[in-house]
């Protein structure tokens, strides 16, 4: 049962302090998302990498926020320094598993970031 | 600014009857709808898509109607089923340079009622 993984599941953290958050895409994805939850935007997308190269993270605050592809299974999402308002849950999303599933993202169970 | 819009935070159906989920875009070069489906502390699953050329795609309970001059889709479910309750996103994609762009709605939390 393939699954796109992500860790910590929760996190809570002071401000000012630095938050990574993993995830594992479905193997075989070649486009990663990364989202972000909330109750006013819903999901906003804050980068997403294709064949591991960053395609566009024009909805990340580029201050703080970085989005890394170190290889084909890992994908990370930095916050340095974090603040209260980036308290959210995060989520990672695969696809392009093949031609007629190319357009579905499969997504993990998120992250839930406390920042206090 | 929402270029997928879903105006309805919240919609309660008794069960077996017939629930209707909107969106509305205003892109209109977007040419894949999707519908996905979240219940709590859990990510969102795909449900249900559709592409620009049709105007109606359906899978078991769930069907999906485009109407692309009003730039609207919806997404009924019949009959509803208490597990049916969630929280609905919708979305649409686009080809832009840099491969697909997808934009999500602020979904709708759906409560079926036994």
């Amino acid at each position: 049962d393939a699954r796109v993984t992500q860790t910590p599941r929760d996190k809570v953290t002071e401000m000012g302090q630095e938050v990574t958050m993993r995830c594992q895409p479905i193997l075989g994805h070649n486009t990663v998302f990364w989202y972000r939850q909330t109750m006013k935007q819903g999901l906003e997308l804050l980068a997403y990498f294709r064949n591991r190269a960053p395609l566009d993270d024009s909805g990340m605050p580029k201050d703080r926020f970085s989005a890394e592809m170190p290889d084909a299974t890992l994908a990370t999402l930095k916050i340095q320094p974090s603040e209260p308002r980036d308290s959210a849950v995060y989520f990672c999303a695969s696809s392009g598993g093949s031609r007629d599933d190319k357009e579905t993202q499969y997504f993990g169970p998120g992250t839930r970031l406390l920042v206090l | 600014d929402q270029q997928v819009k879903q105006n309805s935070p919240s919609l309660s159906v008794q069960e077996g009857r017939i629930s209707i989920l909107n969106c509305d875009y205003t892109n209109s070069m977007f040419d894949y709808f999707l519908w996905y489906k979240k219940y709590p502390a859990e990510g969102p699953t795909f449900l249900i898509s559709i592409s620009s050329i049709k105007d109606k795609n359906e899978d078991g309970r769930f069907t999906v109607f485009l109407n692309k001059s009003a730039k609207h889709l919806s997404l009924h479910i019949v009959p509803s089923q208490p597990g049916d309750s969630a929280v609905y996103f919708c979305a649409a994609s686009v080809i832009a340079n840099t491969g697909n762009q997808f934009y999500f709605g602020t979904g709708t939390s759906l409560t079926v009622i036994p």
